[in-house]
């Protein structure tokens, strides 16, 4: 089973702050995914990045994939509290299926 | 277009009852998924099924546990004779295909 090591697990920081978000793994995945959870609900996509070396931006979000594709970041520029919450990063096996394997989360924390 | 739903939204059994949970994929995706999200921990993939097939259910315990999606209808995941520790949000997401999966918004199984 591919494992996908993700950091860091907390993250508190004040408004207007950058921050970077790393999923890695030795595996290779055939894409990654990245996820936001609000409590008591189900994961909300934000972004899946598919080939090696691909940049995706979304507002203050940028999600890169490794070029490799073991390994991805997410970077938010100015941090607002809205940002505040659960961010997943899940990668497909390669192979029929595509089996999403995550990473164990980052809680993030912005403080106005 | 309607998300992916499942219900119910939160369910409450007894030790030894049976647990029904179920998922209507989105509109045009014949791909289903099911994880699992202990306390305390990231979700794990149990089970891949496409249209009255199972197509993956390397992470469905050996026991107890089963999953189907019907030609009609929605995909269900059954769990016989529960037990506390298979108290955990289930989540369900559907694909079109390959890489992007989207997720409902969970069912909560609380064993007393």
């Amino acid at each position: 089973t591919q494992l996908l090591e993700q950091s860091p697990q907390f993250l508190s920081i004040q408004e207007g702050e950058n921050l970077t978000v790393y999923c890695n793994s030795s595996s290779v995945f055939s894409s990654l995914q990245w996820y936001r959870q609000e409590p008591g609900e189900g994961p909300v996509l934000l972004v899946t990045v598919v080939t090696g070396g691909e940049v995706k931006k979304l507002k203050r979000l940028t999600f890169q994939f490794g070029d490799a594709r073991k390994d991805s970041s997410l970077h938010i520029t100015a941090a607002q509290p809205g940002d505040t919450g659960l961010y997943l990063c899940a990668g497909a096996e390669m192979g029929y299926g595509n089996k999403l394997v995550f990473g164990a989360g980052t809680i993030l924390r912005v403080k106005s | 277009n309607a998300g992916v739903m499942q219900n119910p939204r939160h369910l409450v059994r007894r030790r030894g009852q049976e647990a029904r949970l179920r998922c209507s994929p989105m509109k045009g995706h014949s791909h289903v998924y099911w994880y699992r999200q202990l306390p305390e921990e990231g979700l794990k993939f149990m089970v891949y099924l496409q249209k009255e097939n199972i197509i993956d259910e390397s992470g469905m315990p050996k026991e107890r546990f089963s999953a189907e999606f019907p030609k009609e209808g929605p995909s269900i995941l059954r769990i016989q004779q529960v037990v506390r520790g298979d108290s955990a949000a289930y989540f369900c997401a559907s694909s079109p295909g390959r890489d992007t999966q989207y997720f409902g918004p969970g069912t909560r199984l609380t064993v007393l």
